[in-house]
């Protein structure tokens, strides 16, 4: 069964500066997919970024880069150049492999999240 | 703006009653799921649609139940609530499993709350 694991249940960072958010996973598929959302206060998920299990390179996203490090099953978040505006829940999740003969893809299992909250 | 509608927005019933949530999701996408958010239980996945048919099934309730119709929108029912059946939940979808990252894009939820 796979499984995700966010350590730090809150976080604090002072505007314009970076953060790190952790999150380890496992699992025994050879192919899934590591995602990070953000849900504001208002509620809604919004994705941030991706990274394969395959992919060679770390993923970056404008100011949001994904730490891939395959060997320690580890997929953190680096925030850079905090806003205001980051202030919100993060969720990492991971992708199943896809299923029924790669016709759809898995669904995501989450972490328990982290709060960020960025100070003026 | 994801693409994805959920309706309603808020839904408040008592113990016992019975409730659907609907989702319509991005033009094209032919999977669904659907997500429970609590504060006890965090984001859990409870059942996946594609193109019409059942998929996969998480920690669904048998009070719970989902299809999704020929138009691809999806319902999901709610049967013989219960308090802790209160929170938020939400329907994604995304697109076929024929390469890319198979990202999930996620409606606003419908925030239900049970008295």
């Amino acid at each position: 069964a796979q499984k995700i694991t966010q350590t730090q249940p809150g976080m604090f960072v002072q505007e314009k500066e970076a953060v790190t958010l952790d999150c380890t996973y496992d699992t025994s598929d050879p192919s899934y997919g590591l995602f990070w959302y953000k849900q504001p206060s208002s509620g809604e998920m919004i994705f941030l970024i991706y990274q394969g299990s395959y992919d060679q390179q770390n993923a970056t996203e404008g100011r949001y880069s994904l730490n891939f490090q395959k060997a320690r099953k580890s997929a953190n978040l680096v925030i850079s150049a905090s806003q205001l505006g980051d202030s919100a829940m993060y969720f990492c999740a991971m992708r199943e492999a896809s299923n029924a003969g790669g016709t759809s893809y898995g669904k995501l299992t989450f972490g328990q999240g982290t709060i960020l909250t960025v100070h003026p | 703006d994801s693409g994805v509608t959920q309706t309603p927005k808020h839904l408040i019933t008592a113990t016992g009653q019975r409730v659907t949530l609907r989702c319509s999701p991005r033009s094209g996408d032919l999977s669904v799921y659907w997500y429970q958010q609590s504060l006890d239980q965090g984001l859990q996945f409870l059942i996946q649609y594609y193109n019409g048919e059942e998929r996969a099934k998480g920690n669904i309730l048998e009070r719970f139940s989902a299809q999704q119709f020929p138009d691809l929108h999806s319902e999901l029912n709610l049967s013989s609530l219960e308090l802790g059946d209160s929170a938020l939940y939400f329907c994604a979808s995304s697109d076929h499993g024929q390469g890319g990252s198979g990202e999930q894009f996620f409606g606003p939820g419908t925030r239900l709350t049970v008295l």
